[in-house]
């Protein structure tokens, strides 16, 4: 299957600092998504993104398919930004719907 | 508008026991997703229902089984648990590329 990395796996903000997360993937897909899991467990779609720039508020995102790769920007990061962030990828040549998500990057936002 | 629901929150199960996992949406979804989520790892799916009257398997789909009832609810259904079911299980459903997931189900198996 699709591999998916990310990077960092942690990262300690603080609060105000603005931070750049990763993620790798070793296939061609036409489905990227970025989700945020609060820590108490809910996750929240912030970016349904399989190419270009989005942006919403203070976070941003950038998929380079031809690349393999996406970036997640915080800016001006706040103590609810805490959390982990997934990324999760659709191989084009899957089924629609499956998705594959990476490790997570565990971000930490001390006041 | 309650977005998608699971229930129930947490469950203890003893090996060899069995349970079904509900989920609905009001979101008028097609597609509905199981994941699970174990410590220090992502989402991993065991089944998906891509319309009403369909299922197909996901990633991890051995020792589970589902059932589309119709287009709001989409069950998961373990019939022997087993310690390695032990997880956060999810629920999501889509109308188009973008899943919403429900709250989880905490599930622990003795």
């Amino acid at each position: 299957g699709i591999q998916v990395e990310q990077s960092p796996p942690d990262l300690i903000l603080q609060e105000g600092a603005n931070s750049t997360l990763r993620c790798n993937f070793s296939d061609s897909v036409n489905n990227l998504q970025w989700f945020h899991q609060n820590p108490w467990g809910q996750l929240i779609n912030l970016f349904y993104i399989p190419s270009g720039t989005k942006q919403n508020g203070r976070l941003s995102a950038t998929t380079v398919a031809t690349e393999r790769y996406s970036l997640l920007y915080i800016s001006s990061s706040q103590t609810t930004d805490s959390g982990v962030y997934f990324c999760a990828v659709e191989r084009t040549t899957d089924s629609w719907g499956k998705l594959q998500f990476g490790a997570g990057t565990q971000v930490v936002v001390t006041p | 508008n309650a977005g998608v629901t699971q229930t129930p929150k947490f469950q203890v199960l003893k090996t060899g026991q069995s349970m079904t996992l509900q989920c609905a949406q009001d979101m008028n979804h097609n597609s509905m997703y199981w994941y699970r989520q174990d410590p220090g790892m992502g989402l991993r799916l065991i089944y998906y229902s891509a319309s009403e009257g369909t299922t197909d398997k996901g990633e991890v789909p051995n020792g589970y089984n589902v059932s589309r009832l119709n287009k709001r609810e989409f069950s998961l259904r373990l019939e022997s648990a087993a310690p390695s079911q032990t997880s956060v299980y999810f629920c999501a459903s889509s109308a188009t590329e973008t899943q919403y997931f429900g709250p989880g189900t905490r599930l622990l198996v003795l």
